[in-house]
This record gives structure tokens, sequence and C-alpha cells, in this order.
């Protein structure tokens, strides 16, 4: 079972804002582990989004942030895009754990 | 360009063993951590084992230590991962992804995945 709690699902239409929740714990988000989000289309590998809690790799558009603030972390999405239809994962690092990378549970994505 | 292409995934027996493989390309393999992270079907991502550029840093998840073991060929810019007593659990597709940082910290290029399925 995962340390780091995402929503199941989020959907929003065509041009919306949408943002998906991370929330862990003092063990892991809480004690200042820095957080990664990955985005998975359907059918492919992931590919990563967000690391270091805010940074985007060059080629990833600006309509996708980060933020982390306490136990937990955030990943919005603006302008929403039929091509943004993937599933999101957030990872990061969890002290109490032999585990050193944790997955959050995944959050699909549904563009209406 | 960055590519990472896994192979010697199939169907294997409970109890059996599998080795697979992650050729890389387009990068300086042997200056980067590497990893194998596995997501069995319709399920969420789950990291499997790590290992240092130079093979003197080793990690594994409690599910598979003492079963699965990674290596490295530097020479060969190749990533392995040998897998033994295999359990229905196990059952998954495979990416070999690299770690950019010295130490575990975030993964930035996958491969395509490799299917394992494990079943009598």
């Amino acid at each position: 079972q995962s340390v780091l709690t995402q929503p199941p699902s989020v959907s929003g239409a065509p041009g919306q804002r949408v943002t998906i929740s991370c929330t862990g714990s003092s063990s892991n988000i809480g004690a200042g582990y820095d957080v990664h989000w990955y985005q998975q289309l359907p059918g492919t590998a992931p590919k990563l989004l967000i690391y270091g809690n805010s940074n985007r790799p060059s080629g990833v558009p600006d309509r996708f942030s980060g933020s982390k603030s306490g136990t937990s972390a955030s990943l919005a999405i603006t302008g929403l895009q039929a091509e943004d239809e993937a599933d999101y994962y957030c990872q990061s690092y969890d002290s109490s754990l032999s585990a050193f990378y944790v997955f959050g549970t995944g959050t699909k994505v549904t563009v209406l | 360009e960055v590519q990472l292409v896994e192979s010697g995934g199939g169907l294997v027996q409970p109890g059996g063993s599998l080795r697979l493989s992650c050729a890389a390309s387009g990068f300086t393999f042997s200056s980067y951590s590497m990893n194998w992270v596995r997501q069995a079907p319709g399920k969420g991502l789950e990291w499997v084992s790590y290992i240092s550029s130079s093979s003197s840093t080793i990690y594994y998840a409690d599910s598979v230590k003492g079963r699965f073991t990674i290596s490295r060929d530097n020479a060969k810019n190749s990533l392995y991962l040998q897998m033994n007593s295999l359990r229905d659990e196990d059952t998954a597709v495979y990416y070999c992804a690299r770690d950019p940082n010295d130490y575990p910290y975030y993964f930035d290029y996958w491969g395509q995945g490799t299917l394992v399925t494990v079943s009598s």
C-alpha cells in the first residue's frame, strides 16, 4: 500500500484548471523530502512532469505546475487539453520505510 | 536522444526464474544510477530496485529482497534484473528508469517496459 494518497480521479472541461493532491505524512513530504510528478498516457511508460516540487523538465508545457506545503503537494494543470487525459503519479522518499522511492496511488484525469 | 529498451519478459510458472535486460543509449550510461520499477496490470507504480553508477550501492524493495538481483555492465551499457522464485504477484510490466542524481531521487527517463506474467 502506498504512503502517498491521491484522489482516484479528477475531471474538467477543456480550458479549465484542475489540481491533483498528494497527501503524505511527517516521514515523507512533511519531513521536507521533495515531490516529483509523472504523467502516464494510456498504454505508455510514465514520463517525468515535475521534479523537485516545482521544476519542469525541458519540453514540459508551463500549463503544468507543482507546489508543496506541509505534508502535501499538488499538481495543477491549467488550460486543460484533450491530450492531458492520463494517469498522474506523485513520488517522494519515506524515511520510515526501506523503499527509497515511494509513489502515490495515482489519479486519472478525464477531459470532459 | 536517451533511449532505454527493456527485453526478456514473458510467461513463467510460479517458482521459476527470468532475467530482464535494459539496453541504454544516448547518454554516458556509466555515470548514472539506474532502477527497475514495475506496474501490475491496472495498478500503480512500485519501485523494485536501485543500483548506483559503479554498482557500489544497491537497494531492493522488501517485496523482492532475497529473490531479485540487480546488476549492470557499464561496458555493454546494460542493466539487468535476475528474478528468481517468482510469484503470481510479480506479474507486471517492468520498466528500467534512470535517476539523474548520485542518490535515490527521481526518474528522468523510462523505457517502454517489458511484461512479465507469472502463471501456471
